[in-house]
């Protein structure tokens, strides 16, 4: 089953404009991790923000973490057509038992940016 | 440096043969992670590599698929008597030691398998 559970599960904004996607988690994680993907292949790592941390930037995303509600957001300002992709969030579990190590990835936001 | 390469990048097959899949990881990493995404299924884990120990093979979905990892480098995923069910693209990532997920992974660009 998925941990993650992501909306809206489609967005399409203007180019310049800011998309904002969400995601909550069932359980305790020690990581929250965004993910691009392209075309339905492989994934591009965004950003990590551990679960100590509120927020995060890195250029035009930014990346807030509620470990109280169990959600995270994602936001990227500014659009471009080329931002055009699914966006996925994953949560890594904490240490001890054999899933220790294992990504859970929500069911992702498409991201539709028109020019 | 290289990324993590997989083959084939695209693969049909007919209902009941096996296939293999491959995943180099980068170099150096020790871990390495396969994952499956479907349509209304999402990306599912399948299975990770310490090494070449794979502590976790809940994810494997039926004893028909079984993967290996060897010289802890190149890993190969064996799906038997495939079936329509097992169509996907199946994901390859790996990063540089197994740290709880903190460890950012990094992805192949998939093998899509077509089971007709």
């Amino acid at each position: 089953s998925q941990q993650g559970e992501e909306d809206p599960q489609a967005l399409s904004i203007q180019e310049g404009e800011n998309a904002t996607m969400n995601c909550s988690y069932k359980t305790s994680i020690n990581n929250l991790q965004w993910y691009r993907q392209n075309s339905g292949r492989g994934l591009v790592h965004l950003i990590l923000i551990r679960s100590n941390e509120r927020e995060k930037h890195s250029g035009r995303l930014r990346v807030t973490l509620d470990t109280s509600k169990k959600s995270s957001s994602l936001l990227i300002t500014a659009s471009r057509a080329a931002d055009t992709a699914s966006y996925f969030c994953a949560t890594g579990t904490h240490a001890g038992g054999t899933s220790y190590g294992k990504l859970t990835f929500g069911q992702g936001t498409i991201l539709t940016v028109h020019p | 440096g290289a990324g993590v390469s997989q083959s084939p990048s695209n693969k049909v097959t007919e209902k009941g043969k096996d296939v293999e899949l491959r995943c180099d990881p980068i170099s150096g990493h020790t871990a390495l992670y396969w994952y499956r995404q479907s349509l209304g299924q999402g990306l599912e884990f399948l299975i990770y590599f310490q090494g070449n120990s794979a502590p976790d093979k809940s994810g494997l979905p039926s004893d028909r698929f079984s993967a290996e990892r060897t010289g802890g480098s190149v890993s190969t995923l064996t799906i038997q008597r495939t079936q329509q069910e097992d169509s996907a693209v199946y994901l390859c990532a790996s990063s540089p030691r197994l740290a709880g997920g903190q460890e950012t992974q990094y992805f192949g660009p998939g093998t899509r398998l077509l089971v007709l």
